[in-house]
This record gives structure tokens, sequence and C-alpha cells, in this order.
């Protein structure tokens, strides 16, 4: 059982440059977010997902796209990378709103 | 400002030791969770609560949900090398929402 999978696990990028951050989970869980992990900040959500076609914005999503086509993916797109997206990313999933969360090992990402 | 403050932010401590880690809110929350996180890694989860004035034991660890439920606590009986790591402290509010939003982390260091 692979849990969440995230990839890549490093990536560094140009400014400007775009990319998309790979997230799948095996359990058949209907809630899916991302969150990005910054010192002294804890983890803030950037979007997340109740089901397939369904997402909404989470405390900063300003820069970053999501979409849901099937329960399993949840891909995170960065538009025009900028240095103030340098960050360590998480894919989370839970079963249902109140339930645990499980997250990914996390990508870390550099915009220079 | 972020809807959960943890504090403190950074605690070091001898082993043997106990500890108590805060996490306070103005909003009313329908449950909170407690994570661990361990570097390199995402975040574990330690225990959830749901009911105002809940207390919660995990072998050296003892959780509290305010009676308001508007905050927690994590208090560490005598404390081991091995709790060391980011403890964050998560929230569902009430009224329906399905941000599982995350304070801002207390990092914890138990030396010898």
């Amino acid at each position: 059982n692979a849990g969440v999978t995230q990839t890549p696990k490093f990536q560094v990028l140009k400014t400007g440059q775009s990319m998309t951050l790979q997230c799948a989970q095996d359990m058949n869980h209907e809630y899916m977010s991302w969150y990005r992990q910054d010192p002294g900040m804890g983890l803030r959500l950037i979007h997340y997902s109740v089901g397939a076609g369904i997402t909404d914005q989470g405390e900063v999503p300003n820069g970053y796209n999501v979409s849901r086509s099937t329960t399993e993916d949840f891909p995170l797109r960065l538009l025009s990378a900028a240095p103030s997206q340098t960050s360590v990313y998480f894919c989370a999933s839970r079963l249902s709103r109140v339930t645990e969360a499980f997250f990914g090992q996390g990508t870390r990402l550099t915009v220079v | 400002t972020q809807l959960l403050e943890q504090s403190p932010q950074f605690l070091s401590i001898q082993e043997g030791e106990n500890l108590t880690v805060y996490c306070n809110s103005s909003s009313v929350f329908s449950s909170l969770q407690w994570y661990r996180q361990e570097p390199g890694e995402g975040p574990v989860l330690l225990v959830t609560v749901v009911t105002g004035g809940e207390v919660k034991k995990l072998k050296r660890l003892t959780f509290q949900f305010g009676d308001a439920r508007k905050d927690s606590s994590l208090h560490i009986t005598a404390a081991q090398p091995g709790d060391t790591g980011l403890y964050l402290c998560a929230g569902i509010l009430t009224g329906g929402g399905n941000k599982l939003t995350f304070g801002t982390g207390t990092q914890l260091k138990v030396e010898l």
C-alpha cells in the first residue's frame, strides 16, 4: 500500500518557468490538499479538493493552479515560478472531513 | 496572522523534563488534531479531539481540547530524545468548512 506519493522529491526552477508537482493516492480518499511549509509558519493550505471535479482555494492560492479529474490524482501547477515560491510542498489526503490526514514525503522546490 | 497560533515556537529541554505546547485561536473548531513531523518526512497524526474539555492520553503525552473548542494543549511528561520533532496542531472550523488548517508549529529538541 503506497499511500500518498509525490514526485519529484527535489526541483530547481528558474524564475518564470512553469512546472507541475504530482500527487497520487491509492486509498480511495475523497479529500486531497496541497500545503507549503516555510520556517516558522507551519503548513499553509494552498488548494484543496473534496472529490473529483471539485476544488477550492486555501490560504495562499496565488500563483498556483489545481485540477482533480480523478479520485487518485491531484496535481499542483506553478504557472510562472517566483523566488517567493521556494518552499517544501506537501500533498495530503483524508477519507472524510474530520479523519486523519496522510501526507506524502514532500517536494523541496527552489526557485532561483 | 494565522488562524492557529502555537507557543512556544522553539523548545530545547533536557531528558526527563516536562513540557507543555499550546495551540490557540479566536475561532471555534469542530475538531482538533495533533501531528508530529520528523526531518524529511510528512506529519503523522498523534491524536484527534472532538469534544470541548476532552482529555486524551497517549503514553507520556496528554492532549486537552479547551472547553470552548478554541484552544488545545499538549503536555509531555519525562521527555525523551525520541520526542524530538516538530509538533503541529490542526483543526477544522465549525460551520461546515472542509479546510484542515495547521498551526505555526513548535520545534522540540530533547537532549541527553
